[in-house]
């Protein structure tokens, strides 16, 4: 089993949509959680942390269920420029981060 | 000015042959990493190196060997390149406070073709 899994999509959706991606994870040591995002052929970017008690950045909201092992993103009124590759990622030890292979979200007008 | 960088952006090369990505931070970091995005598009780490010296070694053949000059730059070398090796290698840096938060930040990618 991979230790981060996500759909890889695509996930279509038009725009103002409310769209919502989960990520499983197998490490139950896993300390902190993250969403990334990449755009096509461009590197990864902190999107947001993921707490317990769940955040919210403006259209964004990441949530954490450390008993069911699995963190949620949900992006509300979904704009053109959300179009992008959502990657999970989790911190272990070392301040080493594993990877999902991402879920590819893309907004159609 | 661009936080981390990498050249060359693009590298095209025979099998066989031994090339150098180079990666340099201009944040202050004292921490540095390699990853490599295969076709697949996942992303796994290579190599972590923290003022200079290595601290995350994971699995990967002795043909790659990174080298860290000063704590601003981690450049890696591969000798003997196979097509396997074609993928994005993405040199990332944080700051490395011991702090399970600290945000890593990525160079644009070096995008490696072996044929």
């Amino acid at each position: 089993r991979k230790e981060v899994e996500q759909d890889p999509g695509p996930f279509n959706v038009p725009e103002g949509a409310t769209v919502a991606f989960n990520c499983t994870y197998s490490n139950s040591a896993s300390q902190s959680f993250f969403w990334y995002r990449q755009d096509c052929r461009k590197e990864p970017k902190l999107l947001m942390s993921v707490y317990s008690s769940g955040n919210e950045d403006g259209r964004f909201t990441a949530q954490l269920n450390r008993a069911s092992q699995y963190i949620s993103l949900l992006i509300r009124d979904s704009k053109l420029s959300d179009s992008a590759t959502y990657l999970c990622v989790l911190y272990n030890a070392g301040n080493m981060l594993t990877f999902g292979g991402g879920t590819r979200l893309m907004v159609k007008p | 000015d661009t936080a981390v960088s990498q050249t060359p952006k693009y590298l095209v090369t025979q099998m066989g042959n031994d090339k150098s990505i180079k990666c340099e931070q201009n944040l202050g970091h004292d921490t540095m990493y390699w990853y490599k995005q295969d076709s697949k598009k996942f992303l796994k780490i290579m190599f972590s190196y923290n003022n200079k010296e290595l601290i995350i070694n994971e699995t990967v053949p002795n043909r790659f060997s990174p080298k860290s000059p000063d704590k601003a730059h981690l450049n890696l070398h591969i000798n003997s390149l196979e097509l396997g090796d074609s993928a994005v290698y993405f040199c990332a840096s944080s700051l490395y406070t011991g702090k399970r938060t600290d945000t890593q930040y990525f160079g644009p990618g070096t995008r490696l073709t072996v044929l």
